[in-house]
């Protein structure tokens, strides 16, 4: 059985950079085709992909994100860490990780992490 | 980026209605284009990948297809609504990088 689960602070300052951790179970994040990706979702809005990190270390992000966003694998820990510099207000909602295979349908997906951007 | 446009963004069904939601690409995404349900504070759960490949454990009542041009438009059926369909539905391509989705497709009861 696959499962995941984000962790992460729940209130960040503008500014200031968010680390999320997703901890997966049931899958190697060296098997070949698998992936892990980060989606976000801001109250009443549609989700927003982020960024994904294969079984090869290949990591692409979303273009208009991209230079405030670093993901890495620790295969070891059964980890993926996000970080996102400078954040604003507008970044609040709720982050989610999720197992893919080959980086195209995602599923299942950790419950959520809700984050504030608020001084 | 490829745009993806649901329709409606909302709508009103009974128990036992056959309901339409249905998802157009900016351009092709191929078959790569996948149907996701999420209920209220919950994480999205995926149904249909490529298209029409109904995921394990998804009732039959479920289905995907691709009604009008091939690689843009696209369709989730429910064919007979109950009562814990009740949700949000979204469609996401992984054609091209971003991956994209939807605005969302809300099923509320009548």
């Amino acid at each position: 059985q696959i499962t995941l689960k984000e962790s992460g602070p729940t209130v960040v300052k503008p500014t200031q950079t968010l680390t999320l951790t997703c901890s997966f179970s049931g899958f190697s994040l060296d098997a070949s085709g698998v992936s892990v990706a980060w989606f976000r979702q801001p109250p009443g809005q549609t989700l927003e992909w982020l960024a994904l990190v294969y079984w090869d270390d290949d990591k692409p992000y979303s273009p208009s994100l991209k230079s405030r966003l670093t993901v890495t694998k620790d295969s070891s820990k059964n980890q993926v860490v996000l970080k996102m510099t400078n954040m604003e207000p507008v970044d609040t909602g709720t982050y989610y990780c999720a197992y893919g295979m080959s980086g195209n349908w995602f599923d299942p997906w950790g419950q959520g992490t809700l984050v504030i951007v608020s001084s | 980026d490829i745009q993806m446009t649901q329709s409606p963004s909302s709508l009103s069904a009974s128990v036992g209605d056959r309901v339409t939601i249905t998802c157009r690409a900016s351009q092709s995404v191929s078959n790569y284009l996948h149907w996701y349900q999420q209920k209220p504070g919950k994480a999205p759960k995926l149904l249909i990948s490529y298209v029409s490949t109904l995921q394990t454990g998804v009732p039959s009542r479920f289905s995907g297809s691709e009604p009008g041009t091939p690689g843009t438009d696209f369709a989730l059926t429910i064919s007979s609504l109950q009562p814990e369909d009740f949700a949000t539905y979204y469609c996401q391509q992984s054609y091209s990088i971003p991956r994209t989705f939807g605005q969302g497709t809300k099923v509320e009861i009548k």
